[in-house]
């Protein structure tokens, strides 16, 4: 298993600013996921970050949208940018510490965009 | 890509009755097999899985249960306790992904 850190765990934005989600891992894992989770919704899967390469995000997710970074093997950010209401959603870290898809997950970060 | 479907979407049993959630999916690459539970205001919880070698395995009240053939699977809780209601998610794992299923709101009536 793994402990997972995230950071904020809430906030309220105002349209066309930007947030950066910090996310932070006890242990050294080399995967590592974002999702988005929407009101009353199951888990989208934003994009995979693998520590030394650049992540990669699933249709529908573009990296100006969700710049992550990952500059070693226990920390990760992603950033929301110019956000709109539509973007208010649960954003959650989660990590493959056997990369064999047993993941955990952080305790997420609610983000209400006014 | 995986598609992964999830049924019921809410589900009430009376507290010492048994639940059961389903899930299909589409790829047959697929071949692990998580259930998570989420509580309200927390992050999905691991709570058993399944690999594509194994048919069934317990953990005391919960079960899960693969059919690889009809390609899906199934989650089992006896014995119901209100600390079970929360929304359960089922999860298929192929090609480095996990895609989940849409939920089922789980309430266990006291």
């Amino acid at each position: 298993s793994a402990v997972i850190s995230q950071k904020p765990s809430r906030d309220i934005c105002q349209r066309g600013t930007s947030l950066t989600i910090q996310c932070q891992v006890d242990s050294q894992v080399t995967m590592m996921f974002w999702y988005r989770q929407q009101p009353g919704q199951s888990l989208t899967l934003i994009a995979t970050a693998n520590q030394g390469s650049e992540a990669t995000y699933e249709s529908g997710f573009v990296i100006d949208k969700f710049p992550i970074s990952r500059p070693n093997l226990t920390f990760s950010t992603l950033t929301v940018s110019n956000m709109s209401p539509e973007d208010s959603s649960i954003y959650l870290c989660s990590v493959d510490t056997s990369n064999t898809g047993e993941l955990f997950f952080g305790e997420g970060s609610r983000l209400t965009v006014l | 890509g995986e598609n992964v479907e999830q049924h019921p979407s809410t589900l009430s049993v009376q507290e010492g009755d048994s639940a059961v959630i389903k899930c299909t999916y589409s790829d047959s690459a697929s071949n692990y097999f998580p259930w998570y539970k989420q509580e309200l205001g927390k992050g999905p919880q691991l709570i058993i899985d399944i690999r594509s070698n194994v048919g069934e395995k317990k953990d005391q009240r919960i079960a899960v249960t693969l059919n690889k053939t009809a390609k899906h699977f199934s989650l089992h809780i006896t014995e119901t306790q209100p600390e079970d209601s929360a929304v359960y998610f089922c999860a298929a794992f192929g090609n480095e992904k996990l895609t989940f299923g849409t939920g089922t709101r789980l309430t266990i009536i006291p």
